[in-house]
């Protein structure tokens, strides 16, 4: 089947940590996104890529990082700098044209310990 | 950027229609308009999309006014599952591309029995 997947579902940090959250898409999709979602709060864009070895930062990229050296893969980076990491994670992705439709994986849910 | 408001929550009985109002008066005349659904701690669900004629799908109706500047989701018969936060988005053109989607805060939609 095709789809987005996201993993682990739950992750927990230690201070100073750096952590990877994965993204893989089956779709053939050109264009992925990693937003943020605070409880009760809308989704904020952190990094988006429209194509391989491509990508631009979004709204709240202070404190994360991302790549994009395979098309099916964008692993999202919440590196030590970003010091209120904990928040529900999602990726998304979609073919680039403004007619097509955002398919989201499951999310991650982010922690700090 | 295109922005989106849309009121924060509404509620509608079972079996009534759910009329989702949302303003977007910035939109481009190339820009879509989406709408999505969010069921609590779960990736959105795409629901419709448009951009100038009225567009029905087995989820839902999409009523766009003629100037573009806003938009009414309607799902004819609301159910308890339909209760989620409903998302109204726009496709945001950089150089011929569309990358940027920015989701805002959308509507929390509670179907009452």
């Amino acid at each position: 089947d095709g789809g987005i997947t996201q993993s682990p579902k739950y992750l927990f940090r230690k201070e100073g940590q750096n952590v990877t959250l994965s993204c893989e898409q089956n779709l053939n999709h050109d264009a992925m996104y990693w937003y943020r979602q605070d409880p009760g709060q809308g989704l904020r864009l952190i990094y988006y890529s429209q194509i391989v070895n491509d990508f631009q930062k979004g709204d709240i990229a202070e404190g994360y990082s991302v790549s994009r050296e395979k098309k099916e893969s964008f692993p999202l980076t919440v590196t030590s700098a970003q010091k209120n990491p904990t928040a529900f994670y999602l990726c998304a992705s979609t073919y680039r044209g403004p007619n097509e439709k955002l398919f989201f994986g499951s999310g991650t849910q982010l922690s700090v310990l | 950027d295109a922005k989106t408001t849309q009121p924060p929550s509404m509620d509608c009985a079972e079996g009534r229609a759910a009329n989702l109002p949302c303003n977007h008066s910035t939109i481009s005349g190339n820009e879509y308009v989406y709408w999505y659904r969010q069921i609590h701690s779960q990736g959105p669900q795409y629901i419709i999309h448009g951009l100038k004629n009225n567009e029905t799908n087995e989820m839902a109706s999409l009523i766009i006014t003629e100037d573009r500047k806003s938009s009414t989701l309607i799902l004819p018969h609301a159910t308890l599952r339909d209760t989620a936060v409903y998302y109204c988005i726009v496709r945001i053109l950089n150089g011929g591309a569309t990358n940027k989607l920015i989701f805002g805060t959308g509507t929390l939609l509670a179907v009452q029995p």
